[in-house]
C-alpha cells in the first residue's frame, strides 16, 4: 500500500526558532494535510493543500504541495512553547464518497522556552 | 456543536478478552471513520462508514476485528478476541458528505493495551 516517509522523526528546539518537517510519497496523492496531535487528544487539522505547488499559510504555519505530487513540507516560525505536540501529514486521493488517509509516522516536536 | 466522542478513553484487558469501543461522531456527520496508531507507526486507515453502510473496510486487520453503525449514528469497534498486538490508540472521525476534502474531525481516541 501507499507509505509516507516522515522527518524527522523528532526535533527539540529552543523558543523563538524556526522548525521544518517533511513528507515523501512513493506515490502521488492529490491532496495533502497537516494535523497536529497534543497529548491525550485526537489529531486536529492545521492545513489541507489541494493543488501541486500550492504554498499556504495559516498563522506562523507555512506548507506547501510539491509539484511532483509526492511530497510537502510544513514550516512553523517563531516556534512558542505551545507548538509541542506530534505533527503528522496525510496524502488523500478524492474518489467517490471515499476520502482514505494515508499518515505518515509524525514529528514529535519539543520546544524549550 | 459537540465533537467526536469516544468511549472509553482508556482500556486495558487481557489477550483473549473482548473489548468494545464505540464512538459518537458529530451530529448530521454522515462519514465515521476508525483508525489505528501502534505505537511509534503511523495512524493507519481501518475502515469507513457512510451512514449505517460499510463503505470501504480494506484496513481491518482480520476477523477479530467487527464494526458495525447500526441506524446510522454511534459505532461500535468490537475486538474479539485481544491479542497483544492490537495494543495502541483507535481514533474515530467523523465528516460531513461532500466536505471530506477538507479533512475530518477526530475524537481524542482509546487506548487499549492488551496484556
Amino acid at each position: 500500500g501507499q507509505q509516507l516517509n516522515q522527518s524527522p522523526q523528532s526535533m527539540f528546539i529552543q523558543e523563538g526558532e524556526d522548525v521544518s518537517m517533511n513528507c515523501t510519497s512513493s506515490s502521488i496523492f492529490n491532496t495533502w494535510l497537516w494535523y497536529k496531535q497534543d497529548p491525550g487528544e485526537g489529531p486536529v487539522l492545521l492545513i489541507a493543500l489541494y493543488k501541486a505547488g500550492e504554498l499556504t499559510s495559516n498563522g506562523r504555519l507555512t506548507a506547501q504541495f510539491g509539484i511532483t505530487r509526492k511530497d510537502s513540507f510544513l514550516n512553523i516560525s517563531a516556534s512558542i512553547p505551545s507548538d509541542v505536540g506530534i505533527y503528522f501529514c496525510a496524502g488523500a486521493n478524492s474518489g467517490g464518497s471515499n476520502y482514505k488517509l494515508t499518515f505518515g509516522k509524525g514529528t514529535l516536536l519539543t520546544v524549550n522556552p | 456543536e459537540a465533537g467526536v466522542t469516544q468511549f472509553p478513553s482508556h482500556s486495558v484487558i487481557e489477550k483473549g478478552q473482548t473489548v468494545t469501543l464505540r464512538c459518537d461522531p458529530i451530529s448530521g456527520h454522515d462519514n465515521l471513520y476508525w483508525y489505528r496508531r501502534v505505537m511509534g507507526k503511523e495512524i493507519k486507515f481501518l475502515l469507513h462508514f457512510v451512514k449505517e453502510s460499510k463503505q470501504d473496510e480494506s484496513g481491518m486487520p482480520n476477523n477479530r476485528f467487527l464494526a458495525e453503525r447500526t441506524g446510522g449514528t454511534y459505532s461500535t469497534l468490537k475486538v474479539q478476541p485481544a491479542e497483544l498486538e492490537d495494543s495502541g490508540v483507535y481514533f474515530c472521525a467523523s465528516s460531513r458528505l461532500g466536505a471530506e476534502v477538507h479533512g475530518y474531525t477526530f475524537g481524542s481516541g482509546t487506548r487499549l493495551t492488551v496484556v
